[in-house]
């Protein structure tokens, strides 16, 4: 499985700020996610994102919101927009297998406390 | 949009006893994951099941692929203090290159010594 290091791996944050979560990966990847876990909850997919496309937002999720860059096949950030107490919640990155049979494996996470 | 029931949601055990916890949709998958997640960590990946009616172990843990491919089940036999944490079941759909995993609710386990 690929190594997968996030920054920061955690942050308080202030209401109306915004900040920027960056993934790198020790290998090339073709894809990455970008999943939400809110307190006590599960994984929510925010968005796919492609090297050298625009990134695929899921429902709910929105590119003013979520600014997501891949400008290269080991990198990405995900940026949390103008946040709000509600958004606080570890964001992760991650990367399928070598083979793309489907598994995905996962960064530390980055908590983000917004107050 | 595609969910996944797991259950059940916490489980509290002694030491030794073993664990069974289950994943359930009203849709297909083409296949199941089972990760664990421990405080302040990413999901880890423990098995990956790709057939209907699958049966795969590792270590103490085994898991099988429905038959119907709308549920699979998740077993630790010998339960050891490491194994506390969050398990989560996870469904994959969709065509090659436009696939999404889908995450159940997640179950807690504890375990008392």
């Amino acid at each position: 499985s690929a190594v997968i290091s996030q920054k920061p791996s955690r942050d308080i944050c202030q209401r109306g700020t915004s900040l920027t979560i960056q993934c790198q990966v020790d290998s090339q990847v073709t894809m990455m996610f970008w999943y939400r876990q809110q307190p006590g909850q599960s994984l929510t997919l925010i968005a796919t994102a492609n090297q050298g496309s625009e990134a695929t937002y899921e429902s709910g999720f929105v590119i003013d919101k979520f600014p997501i860059s891949r400008p290269n096949l080991t990198f990405s950030t995900l940026t949390v927009s103008n946040m709000s107490p509600e958004d606080s919640s570890i964001y992760l990155c991650s990367v399928g297998g070598r083979y793309d049979t489907g598994e995905l494996f996962f960064g530390e996470g980055s908590r983000l406390t917004v107050l | 949009g595609q969910q996944l029931n797991q259950s059940p949601q916490s489980m509290f055990i002694q030491e030794g006893e073993d664990v069974s916890m289950n994943c359930t949709s009203s849709s297909i998958f083409n296949t199941w994951l089972w990760y664990k997640q421990d405080p302040g960590e990413g999901p880890v990946l423990l098995i990956a099941l790709y057939k209907a009616g699958e049966l795969t172990s590792n270590g103490r843990l085994t898991a099988q692929f429905g038959i119907t491919r709308k549920d699979s089940f998740l077993n630790i036999s010998a339960s050891i203090p490491s194994d506390v944490g969050i398990y989560f079941c996870a469904g994959l759909s969709g065509i090659q290159g436009a696939q999404k995993l889908v995450f159940g609710q997640g179950t807690r386990l504890t375990i008392n010594p």
